[in-house]
């Protein structure tokens, strides 16, 4: 699988939004992008994908960059509870029988 | 809804001992992952199973082995511990396992103490 890259940690406030960056310059053309959290003491949790739109569910937005070499996670609205890891993990689309974890963002929110 | 169901919670084993974990996925998912996390690490993949199937495989080690039952859930044996083995074990589901789309859902894990 294609290798991303993540900040170790980032800051923010609550009830401001987070921009989470990812990036993943030797992506292949069927490589789908993922984001999963994990909270403290808890299993990881689904957030969002996409292959190469822009994409928005109730918990947040991914933008993927034109080139695809990249892609940002959205918070609108950071909450206490948002604080966790953050991975970006990119899965191939028709051959992954896994999901391989990298090291991730660790987001810290500031009341 | 329906989450995915690990057993035991908690379990604690002495080294050399033998410790089986369970997972029930969630209905109509045929794809189960299994995943060890270490204090302060990040989630590893072990295996995974297709249709009861192995389908991929990671770093798990010799001493462990796993299998998916007819009825979709599925078992992680572990023998002859070692202190090392002291993890979290997670078990994830999924529908068409072999998309890269496909979304997992992670149970809420397994802690094992080797002591």
């Amino acid at each position: 699988d294609a290798k991303t890259t993540q900040p170790n940690s980032m800051e923010s406030n609550e009830e401001e939004p987070v921009h989470l960056p990812c990036n993943h310059s030797t992506i292949s053309g069927t490589d789908y992008i993922h984001w999963y959290r994990q909270l403290p003491s808890q299993g990881p949790e689904y957030v969002i994908h996409g292959l190469t739109s822009n994409v928005n569910n109730r918990m947040a937005s991914l933008a993927i960059a034109e080139d695809r070499k990249s892609s940002t996670l959205i918070l609108h609205r950071a909450t206490l509870r948002d604080a966790a890891v953050y991975y970006c993990i990119l899965r191939d689309a028709g051959s992954s029988y896994k999901l391989i974890f990298g090291s991730g963002t660790r987001l810290l929110v500031r009341p | 809804a329906a989450g995915v169901i690990q057993s035991p919670r908690h379990l604690i084993k002495e080294k050399r001992e033998t410790a089986t974990l369970k997972c029930y996925p969630i209905p109509r998912h045929d794809t189960v992952y299994w995943y060890q996390q270490g204090p302060g690490q990040d989630p590893q993949f072990l295996i995974s199973f297709y249709e009861k199937m192995q389908s991929d495989k990671g770093s798990i080690p010799d001493r462990f082995s796993a299998q998916q039952f007819s009825d979709y859930h599925s078992e992680l044996n572990m023998s002859s511990l070692e202190l090392g083995d002291s993890a979290l074990y997670f078990c994830a589901s999924s529908r068409d396992g072999k998309s890269g789309a496909n979304v997992l859902t992670f149970g809420a894990g397994s802690r094992l103490t080797v002591l």
